[in-house]
């Protein structure tokens, strides 16, 4: 069965630092891959996705950007934090030909300071 | 566009309690629908699901069914633990096009006392 690792798992940094989160996930290939942030009072929210090596989709303007440069590699970043980008993020994956379940790594706490 | 409305919470339950979490959607077309439970300082994980109208899912005690009729998917547990607390999200997802990803539900924080 798939899994999907993410590290670090808790991070502080200062506003204005740089960013990299990395999800790798095992088992499984060419998976589609998800960011999502789960900010306080605000649920789950989708921030970008993946269909294969190099190609990326944003659903929300922002300060953070997403890369795949293997398969099963897909990296969150930003250049400089803010604030409001402190929250959970989680990495997630959906399988290739075996229906429509969206699996979720452990996620990595991001807390701006 | 599509939406998940569900109960905020949070709701607090004594042990061996009979438990509903509503759960309604608006989407078009047809989607498939799940609960995801979160667990404190973990990520999410999958509890049930229904790809079709009438089908129900069911895990762990925990069932929901998908009623197309009233747009909804509402858990159930007879008798929760308290090892039940945790964050529960409802989702909904369209296959085809676009984001392919899940809309949620802003969760419900369930919380069982002994």
């Amino acid at each position: 069965s798939q899994t999907i690792h993410q590290w670090p798992a808790t991070l502080v940094q200062p506003v204005g630092s740089p960013l990299s989160l990395e999800c790798t996930v095992e088992g499984t290939s060419n998976p589609n891959l998800y960011w999502y942030r789960q900010a306080a009072g605000r649920g789950l929210q989708l921030l970008f996705y993946s269909v294969g090596i190099g190609q990326i989709s944003s659903e929300v303007p922002q300060n953070l950007s997403a890369s795949r440069p293997q398969d099963r590699q897909f990296i969150l970043s930003s250049k400089k934090l803010l604030l409001s980008d402190s929250g959970f993020y989680l990495c997630a994956l959906k399988e290739r030909g075996t229906g429509n379940t969206i699996y979720f790594g452990e996620g990595s706490w991001l807390t701006v300071v | 566009g599509d939406s998940v409305t569900q109960m905020e919470g949070p709701v607090t339950l004594s042990e061996e309690a009979f438990l509903t979490i509503n759960c309604t959607y608006t989407a078009t077309g047809y989607p498939s629908l799940f609960w995801y439970v979160q667990y404190p300082g973990e990520g999410l994980q999958l509890l049930l699901k229904a790809t079709k109208a009438d089908d129900k899912g069911s895990n762990k005690g925990f069932e929901a069914t998908y009623r197309k009729e009233t747009t909804s998917f509402h858990l159930e547990k007879g008798s929760v633990q308290v090892s039940d607390s945790a964050v529960y999200f409802c989702a909904l997802r369209k296959s085809g096009g676009g984001a392919d990803g899940l809309t949620f539900g802003k969760g419900t924080h369930l919380i069982i006392q002994p």
